[in-house]
């Protein structure tokens, strides 16, 4: 079965400390991922995507993913946060023929 | 250069009515997705338009129909609207069938009491 999973559903973490928000799909085939990131009351903004090419995808706003196929996972990282990182980010993917699957979501929180 | 937009932005409708949501996707775009997003939830995939034509559909009812224009406009209905139907509506464009990601629009938020 196709599915995408967000092994966190919230993290709390320090104004500029870094961040590892976690993703893996399950999939035996080739795949697209995305990150996404929604603020309240707002559609989805697209931070990153992974085609093909280099694992490591650079995004807006200082986020980083890593692709590993071995393990099926996308996980999105930031060096250093900012209060107005506070947001919803989705992880998402699409499968050959599909169209785009989203996880449930990570609620990461700043703190000052 | 206009986003994807959507209409109406709230929306307040009783049960067993019916409802249609409508979406400009992003100039040059021309495929239209559309998703549900439960409170606390990811978006669910409903169904995708192509060339006016329904191109795949996600695991929800016939209750839940759509449209495509051929200025590549897109409608949503649902009918006999149930209250577990409350949700945001979001829509979504890209060019083609290609893997770029979509644009979102900002969604529907639909009240089913």
């Amino acid at each position: 079965a196709q599915s995408v999973t967000q092994l966190d559903s919230q993290v709390p973490v320090f104004e500029e400390a870094p961040v590892e928000l976690r993703c893996n799909y399950s999939s035996s085939v080739s795949v697209y991922l995305f990150w996404y990131v929604q603020y309240p009351n707002q559609g989805l903004q697209l931070l990153l995507k992974y085609l093909s090419g280099s694992t490591l995808v650079k995004g807006i706003n200082g986020f980083e993913a890593e692709f590993n196929k071995s393990q099926t996972s996308f996980h999105l990282r930031k060096p250093s946060v900012h209060i107005s990182d506070t947001a919803e980010y989705f992880c998402a993917v699409i499968y050959p023929g599909g169209d785009m699957r989203f996880g449930a979501g990570t609620r990461l929180t700043v703190k000052p | 250069d206009a986003g994807v937009t959507q209409s109406p932005t709230h929306l307040i409708k009783t049960r067993g009515q019916q409802v249609t949501l409508r979406c400009s996707p992003k100039s040059g775009h021309d495929t239209v997705s559309w998703y549900q997003q439960a409170l606390g939830q990811g978006p669910q995939f409903i169904f995708q338009y192509y060339e006016e034509e329904e191109r795949q559909r996600g695991n929800f009812p016939d209750r839940f129909s759509g449209h495509q224009f051929p200025n590549y406009s897109s409608e949503l209905n649902v009918n006999a609207l149930l209250l577990g139907d409350s949700a945001l509506y979001l829509c979504a464009s890209r060019r083609g069938q290609g893997f770029y990601g979509y644009t979102f629009g900002s969604g529907t938020r639909l009240t089913v009491v």
